[in-house]
């Protein structure tokens, strides 16, 4: 148990569909991340948001659009998804975004789009 | 950002030490040196990090050079249960504060 949570553990949407996955970290924590994994590929970076507010956009489609109400909460909303966007999406929160705070990661969202 | 290199895989026998090497030749003076590892279909792990002091936690020991441009992390006695991808990671500076890069890590697998 690392204190990140993700629900759903695995989801199944067609591309028409609308979803959103949900991520709360029960650590304190000042800082929250979303990942995406798709396979035989290394982690990348999606959303990072500091104190509410979001800090990085690595160039993410518009389909994806993150949501983060409290330093507690964060969300993935989807919609229109492509079958290339099945992946394992992680969250991940640390103490803050300084250079030494390591990152706390949740057992990600297994998606899977039809 | 600088950049890792890693063995792609490594075995070692349960009870063994597992050492496992990263190159990072160019580390600026302030980054730090992070391990993390992915057990298979879970998240990642945060393991242990350094900046230029060698570190030991419960987990493991990290041994940095003194030219900081390599690292080992070191598995004391290793169990079946850290056979995982363990990534070698340089954290960036400036204003990529947060910005884990994560690389393709070696696959260690550690057999009875």
């Amino acid at each position: 148990e690392t204190g990140v949570t993700q629900t759903p553990r695995h989801l199944v949407m067609g591309m028409t569909n609308k979803k959103s996955l949900k991520c709360e970290q029960h650590l304190g924590h000042n800082a929250m991340y979303w990942y995406k994994q798709s396979a035989k590929k290394p982690l990348e970076l999606m959303f990072v948001y500091n104190f509410k507010e979001q800090t990085e956009n690595n160039s993410v489609p518009s389909r994806f659009s993150p949501e983060c109400p409290n330093s507690s909460h964060l969300f993935l909303h989807l919609h229109t998804l492509q079958p290339e966007d099945s992946a394992l999406y992680l969250c991940a929160s640390s103490q803050d975004l300084g250079l030494s705070y390591e990152q706390y990661f949740g057992p990600g969202t297994r998606l899977t789009v039809t | 950002d600088a950049k890792t290199t890693q063995p792609t895989s490594m075995d070692c026998a349960e009870g063994r030490a597992a050492n496992l090497p990263c190159n990072h030749s160019t580390i600026s003076g302030n980054e730090y040196v992070y391990w993390y590892r992915q057990i298979h279909s879970q998240g990642p792990q945060y393991i242990i990090h350094g900046l230029k002091n060698n570190e030991t936690n419960e987990m493991a020991s990290l041994i940095i050079t003194e030219d900081r441009k390599s690292s080992t992390l070191i598995l004391p006695h290793a169990t079946l249960r850290d056979t995982a991808v363990y990534y070698c990671i340089v954290h960036p500076g400036g204003t990529s504060y947060g910005k884990l890069t994560f690389g393709q890590g070696t696959i260690l697998t550690v057999h009875p």
